[in-house]
């Protein structure tokens, strides 16, 4: 049983580039959240997706957007990267209509470094 | 604004002895909560959770307890192992829909064999 995976593991950018982040979610799972941890602190909610909108979104700028396509896979796409972008960014999946019973799944996330 | 505290940064226990981590709360409307335990180099693994119907949920050597009034929760692991050594995150939820997850900073904890 295929747990959530994640690609890259690691990635460096420089300011101002554009980066894009991938995550497939669980087998039999179809809301994809993504998450940002930054050194220190707890993860910190950017969006959700099912039926490929987005169903909710934490305080993030518009710089950080996503995709869902149709097999659930999902991406993160930040914008114009700051500094303060880098951190560990997870993904993590459940089934939209089982979410009482269907704790999230996280993956082991990708390290994103700004120079 | 940390609506979801985990003032102790570090917890150290000796192995078979009860490891207690604490969880502070602020927005009455949180009605779920979860603990994950995280290894370096890998991501959250769900470990319990509670409603906020109940007060105590229990698995295996794991226990979580909620104080509503105090909107305090707690782990309990009885008896601890050195495998426990790990960050864990407490997490809170609005709709108890599992959607859009708070976290705490975390806690390091460490089972001394």
């Amino acid at each position: 049983d295929a747990g959530v995976t994640q690609s890259p593991t690691h990635l460096i950018k420089t300011r101002g580039q554009q980066v894009t982040l991938r995550c497939s979610p669980k087998s039999g799972h179809d809301t994809v959240s993504w998450y940002q941890q930054a050194l220190g602190q707890g993860p910190q909610f950017i969006f959700q997706y099912y039926e490929e909108e987005e169903r909710q979104r934490g305080n993030f700028p518009d710089r950080f957007s996503g995709h869902q396509f149709p097999n659930y896979s999902s991406e993160l796409n930040v914008n114009a990267l700051l500094l303060g972008d880098s951190a560990l960014y997870l993904c993590a999946s459940t089934l939209f209509w089982d979410r009482l019973n269907q704790p999230q799944h996280f993956g082991d996330g990708t390290r994103l470094s700004i120079l | 604004d940390q609506q979801v505290k985990q003032n102790s940064p570090s917890l150290s226990v000796q192995e078979g002895r009860i490891s207690i981590l604490n969880c502070d709360y602020t927005n009455s409307m949180f009605d779920y909560f979860l603990w994950y335990k995280k290894y370096p180099a890998e991501g959250p693994t769900f470990l319990i959770s509670i409603s906020s119907i109940k007060d105590k949920n229990e698995d295996g050597r794991f226990t979580v307890f909620l104080n509503k009034s105090a909107k305090h929760l707690s782990l309990h692991i009885v008896p601890s192992q050195p495998g426990d050594s790990a960050v864990y995150f407490c997490a809170a939820d609005l709709t108890g829909a599992n959607s859009k997850l708070t976290f705490g900073k975390g806690i390091t904890l460490s089972v001394r064999p």
